[in-house]
């Protein structure tokens, strides 16, 4: 089983809304990512958490907010965003730092208006 | 800096013709090559990987081609059906990198019936 699994699926916010996307994955991996993807354009890393701690963040602005409750939770706080940001959020996993199979979810669809 | 250039952007084949996509990267130090497939709306799914100690890699009617010289890589679908039409991205990584993926621009597929 090679699946990560996101909620919700669409997601319309206001920019003074607070709201958190949700990934998990019951692969036993141990690193895990948020990636950002606009419209025709490839997906961007924001974070990645290897080990239940942060090991890359990618320059991403504070009202971004990734969090990792255990190995197979990854969440991504959002607050005071902008209509800029609207965009597909992906999680993806991997078995470890080092090892670069990684496995994307499905996606949550953000607008922000 | 585009580390890793796709092309082309888009390309239309008839069933059954052979697409081949192109990527070439500048960093040598990149040891891992997958190619994502993805379809609208949906999160990309690795299709097929490569390291740079083998010059091809088959997956069923996906082939990968490796150039280490040249530092391109590129993807043939053989025996291509409608259901092949998505975007395909390529991507590199290095192996000390955490798994960070750095994506091609991506290629828009149509096979025509």
């Amino acid at each position: 089983d090679t699946e990560v699994t996101q909620t919700p699926k669409h997601l319309v916010m206001g920019m003074t809304n607070k709201k958190s996307l949700k990934c998990e994955q019951h692969m036993g991996h141990r690193a895990m990512y948020w990636y950002k993807q606009k419209a025709k354009k490839p997906p961007e890393l924001m974070f990645v958490y290897s080990y239940e701690k942060l090991s890359i963040n990618e320059s991403v602005p504070s009202r971004f907010s990734p969090e990792c409750p255990n190995s197979s939770l990854l969440n991504l706080h959002l607050h005071a965003l902008q209509p800029e940001d609207s965009a597909l959020y992906l999680c993806a996993s991997s078995q470890g730092q080092g090892f670069s199979e990684a496995f994307f979810g499905q996606g949550t669809r953000l607008t922000v208006v | 800096q585009q580390q890793v250039k796709q092309s082309p952007q888009s390309l239309i084949v008839q069933k059954g013709g052979i697409p081949i996509i192109n990527c070439a990267y500048e960093n040598t130090a990149f040891d891992y090559f997958p190619w994502y497939q993805q379809f609208p709306g949906k999160g990309p799914a690795l299709l097929i990987a490569i390291r740079p100690d083998v010059s091809e890699k088959k997956e069923g009617r996906f082939t990968i081609s490796f150039n280490k010289s040249a530092k391109q890589f590129s993807l043939h679908i053989m025996d291509s059906q409608p259901g092949d039409s998505a975007t395909y991205f390529c991507a590199a990584s290095k192996n000390n990198q955490g798994g960070k993926l750095i994506f091609g621009q991506g290629t828009e597929l149509s096979v025509k019936p």
